[in-house]
């Protein structure tokens, strides 16, 4: 089955900074490659996902970047702020199929 | 409001117990998963069911088990409860069909056993 692996585990970042989080599958049938977010104690939510055909996608300070011939993406966040602070999780999956999820990065954005 | 509820939102209980969870998948949603979640872990996958038929199984228990109903709505049964199976536990479900879409998830059932 298919195997995600995240990085870094933590990351503490000033405010105002970047932050950077990647992720590799192995699983070459992997098409949606979701990120979502998690506050404490909170459900897990989208912010941005890509899919199999693009190579990279925006919305506002978050984007993602997909290389299906190394199998790995990456979630990047510009200009961060302290509600940025949260865990963060990757995953991937193909059509009809369960989200390999993982293991999350717990961001701190430093005021 | 992701449109996926979970009940009970909270449960405390004793060990060896059981007790079910339940949860009802946003309309038109097919496919129901359930993941386990221990303090500061990630999101342990249990098992998926679409449209009534066990999909997918992760790393459930057999003191675990579940099912989807053909009103879709799908309950989890934790028994012979132990201390550490004490975590959050969220439901979650997606349109499956020509591309695969996103995974709502439900707030989540924290169980706690005493």
């Amino acid at each position: 089955g298919e195997n995600v692996e995240q990085h870094p585990s933590t990351l503490s970042v000033q405010e105002g900074d970047s932050a950077v989080i990647k992720c590799t599958y192995s699983d070459s049938a992997s098409n949606y490659f979701p990120w979502y977010k998690q506050e404490l104690g909170k459900r897990p939510q989208l912010i941005i996902d890509i899919r199999s055909n693009v190579g990279e996608k925006k919305d506002q300070r978050i984007a993602v970047t997909l290389n299906k011939t190394a199998k790995h993406f990456s979630l990047h966040i510009t200009e961060t702020q302290p509600e940025d602070s949260a865990v963060y999780f990757c995953a991937a999956t193909s059509t009809g199929n369960q989200f390999y999820f993982g293991t999350g990065t717990s961001l701190t954005v430093i005021p | 409001d992701s449109g996926v509820t979970q009940t009970p939102k909270h449960l405390i209980t004793a060990t060896g117990q059981r007790v079910t969870l339940r949860c009802s998948p946003r309309s038109g949603d097919l496919s129901v998963y359930w993941y386990q979640q221990s303090l500061d872990q990630g999101l342990q996958f249990l098992i998926q069911y679409y449209n009534g038929e066990e999909r997918a199984k992760g790393n459930i228990l057999e003191r675990f088990s579940a099912q989807q109903f053909p009103d879709l709505h799908s309950e989890l049964n934790l028994s012979s409860l132990e201390l550490g199976d004490s975590a959050l536990y969220f439901c979650a479900s997606s349109v499956v069909g020509v591309g695969t879409g996103e995974l709502f998830f439900g707030e989540g059932s924290r169980l706690t056993v005493l």
